[in-house]
């Protein structure tokens, strides 16, 4: 089966920092972009960042909003990405998604969520 | 920045009904759209790529139909498992949704 797994979200206060897993099973993790996503409670979705393949030098992109705070990375030996998020902001306060960008293009599967809140 | 706007944002509809919900991209996307679908507390389920093409496994009363900057999704006939949150997508550049369109039981 193809699953994504996302882990440890929690609480942190403004200006603090936590990382988050997603481990992957089922495909073939190492030749796939990987990308993390948010949403806000009760608000749509927003693109958070993505790791390209080894093929493409693991490179990563980030929206503007997280640029310079949130660092993507990937560890294709343990089928885990990975998202850094350091200098907080109760305005980063979401679910985060990560979720494999398949041939299509597209992005399936998707992890069930991990639930970041930014409260002091 | 590419824009994604999707009308209506709410819908109501009763079983067995078709529903058309529409995309619309502020530049042109050829034809770079998905369509998911969100239940509450659930993950998205990606339902169309490409504009138009059906993902496996997604039931056929879903298509897509689009290219440019229109886009739509339609439901031939509602059923009770349709009632969720629909989103269109653009990866053309980088990657932008829509605010969502919610379909409710009328």
């Amino acid at each position: 089966e193809v699953q994504l797994v996302e882990s440890g979200g929690g609480l942190v206060q403004p200006g603090g920092s936590l990382k988050l897993s997603c481990a992957a099973s089922g495909f073939t993790f190492s030749g796939s972009a990987m990308h993390w996503f948010r949403q806000a409670s009760g608000k749509g979705l927003e693109w958070v960042g993505r790791v390209r393949s080894k093929i493409y030098n693991y490179a990563t992109t980030y929206d503007e909003s997280v640029k310079g705070r949130f660092t993507i990375s990937r560890d294709d030996s343990q089928n885990t990405v990975y998202l850094q998020m350091n200098s907080l902001k109760t305005e980063d306060t979401a679910v985060y998604y990560c979720a494999r960008q398949g041939y299509t293009q597209a992005f399936d599967p998707w992890g069930q969520g991990t639930l970041v809140t930014v409260s002091s | 920045d590419i824009q994604m706007t999707q009308s209506p944002s709410n819908l109501s509809a009763s079983v067995g009904d078709r529903v058309t919900i529409t995309c619309r991209a502020s530049q042109s996307i050829s034809s770079y759209l998905a369509w998911y679908q969100q239940k509450p507390g659930k993950a998205p389920k990606l339902l169309i790529y490409k504009a138009s093409s059906l993902e496996s496994g997604v039931p056929s009363r879903f298509s897509g139909s689009g290219s440019g900057t229109e886009f739509t999704l339609t439901i031939s006939s509602l059923q009770p498992d349709d009632f969720a949150t629909y989103y269109c997508q653009q990866y053309n550049s980088y990657w932008t949704f829509g605010q969502g369109t919610k379909v409710e039981i009328k």
